[in-house]
């Protein structure tokens, strides 16, 4: 059974302040994503993270996003310098073997 | 470019009766889809996919839905439908992919759509 852990579930930030969420996938994983819904909005696609690299970006992870792995557990996204529109729910992926992305539970983010 | 269109933003309906959520795509190239829950507060929960083969599926908690090609739709079904499936259902794409490759399985949702199943 798959597991994927989010920290934390929910961050109070001021604006142009730094945040790290972080994502710990149990067992081995290769493929990683980043999604982030804003309130009442779909589910968008940020980054996704193959073999320690990114594999693909979305228009809205700009020069403010960064992805990292750096423990080889641990997936972070960070945003170097928080703005309003930036208060969203983000959601970490794994890709399973069976093809579809199991989500984690999400880290809610409020700007202010 | 991938896109989805869910044609319904809210669906209202009453316990036991049949609800159809529809969900079509468009891409260039051949597809994966699938249809996520979302409960309230909650994350996203896989509720069936189509990766080949038969083109009906069926899911957990009793949907199912079929795969149409040539209308490129994707449409979500439950004969008998429960207070509890009240929620958020996003349907989703992605390209086919291959493990062990770098070509991503990224998943590009549609808009949702609220389905409310009233007493």
């Amino acid at each position: 059974e798959p597991e994927v852990t989010q920290t934390p579930s929910h961050q109070v930030t001021q604006m142009g302040q730094e945040v790290i969420l972080r994502c710990v996938p149990i067992s081995n994983h290769l493929y990683f994503y980043w999604y982030r819904q804003i309130l009442g909005q779909k589910v968008e696609f940020l980054v996704s993270f193959y073999n320690n690299e990114i594999s693909e970006k979305s228009e809205i992870f700009d020069d403010q996003f960064s992805v990292e792995r750096p423990d080889g557990s641990n997936f972070t996204l960070k945003i170097r310098s928080t703005k309003l529109e930036d208060s969203a729910m983000y959601f970490c992926a794994i890709q399973l073997r069976t093809g579809e992305l199991f989500f984690g539970e999400g880290s809610r983010l409020t700007v202010l | 470019a991938q896109s989805v269109t869910q044609l319904d933003s809210q669906v209202p309906v009453f316990e036991e009766a049949p609800v159809e959520l529809r969900c079509n795509y468009s891409s260039s190239v051949s597809v994966y889809l699938f249809w996520y829950v979302q409960y309230p507060n909650q994350g996203l929960q896989l509720l069936l996919k189509y990766l080949s083969g038969s083109t009906l599926v069926k899911g957990i908690n009793g949907f199912e839905a079929e795969f149409n090609k040539s209308q490129t739709s994707f449409h979500l079904r439950k004969p008998s439908v429960h207070i509890s499936d009240t929620a958020e259902y996003f349907c989703a794409v992605s390209d086919i992919w291959s493990r062990g490759s770098s070509n991503t399985g990224k998943l590009i949702f549609g808009q949702g759509t609220t389905l409310q199943v009233k007493p």
